[in-house]
């Protein structure tokens, strides 16, 4: 089974709307962390948000938020008043195992590709 | 900015040649590791050290790949006798765990098998 599912190839949204892209995850560990990656088309992985599991609080970083569903295994990120730049893959990504140990590995989804519309 | 930084950037070579990358991870970072990601699909964790010590290997890591981190600091990753499924960008990242749970990324290493 997918540990990461992002069921979204590609999404498109227009310039200052917001915009969800879904993620869902599996996992048997109570311990885990949730990441987003934003990826242009220049290649590099950009660090946008995480999200751990025993969080409270959905995690939030200016213009993104995490929709954090923990019975449903899911961490959707938000994107508010979407800008032109915005326009790359997205990544989620999941650590397992507590923070302490483990070679805190990241499992990648196979990413959606966001286009904003002008 | 002191984040990471891959060479080459681009690396095309025939099949069957050796080729090394090199990553240096932010500087205060202990961990480092490299992932391989294919056109489509998301990085595929493949090894990681912890300051210089190779820890983990994914078994995507064939023999004919090796990695190194001399001294905890830089790391390089060398592929012997290239295959066409060796295509990929090869990408780097480093970590500061616990306190940094984020893995800061490198801009990649685009290898091209002719």
């Amino acid at each position: 089974a997918q540990k990461i599912t992002q069921t979204q190839p590609g999404m498109f949204v227009q310039e200052k709307e917001a915009v969800t892209l879904d993620c869902t995850y599996d996992t048997s560990d109570p311990s885990y962390g949730l990441f987003w990656y934003k990826q242009p088309s220049s290649g590099e992985m950009i660090f946008l948000i995480y999200q751990g599991s025993y969080d409270q609080q959905n995690a939030t970083e200016g213009r993104y938020s995490l929709n954090f569903q923990k019975a449903r295994k899911s961490a959707n990120l938000v994107i508010s008043a979407s800008q032109l730049g915005d326009s790359a893959m997205y990544f989620c990504a999941m650590r397992e195992g507590l923070r302490a140990a483990g070679s805190y590995q990241l499992t990648f989804g196979k990413g959606t590709k966001l286009s904003v519309i002008p | 900015d002191t984040g990471v930084s891959q060479d080459p950037r681009h690396k095309i070579t025939k099949r069957g040649q050796n080729v090394t990358f090199r990553c240096d991870p932010i500087s205060e970072h202990n961990r480092l590791y490299w992932y391989r990601q294919t056109l489509g699909q998301g990085p595929e964790f493949l090894t990681y050290f912890q300051n210089e010590a190779q820890l983990e290997k994914s078994r995507l890591l064939s023999d004919r790949f090796s990695a190194e981190r001399p001294k905890g600091s830089f790391s390089t990753l060398e592929i012997q006798r290239t295959e066409q499924g060796d295509s990929a960008m090869y990408l780097c990242a480093s970590s500061n765990p616990p306190a940094d749970d984020s893995q800061h990324f490198g801009d990649g290493t685009r290898l091209s098998i002719l």
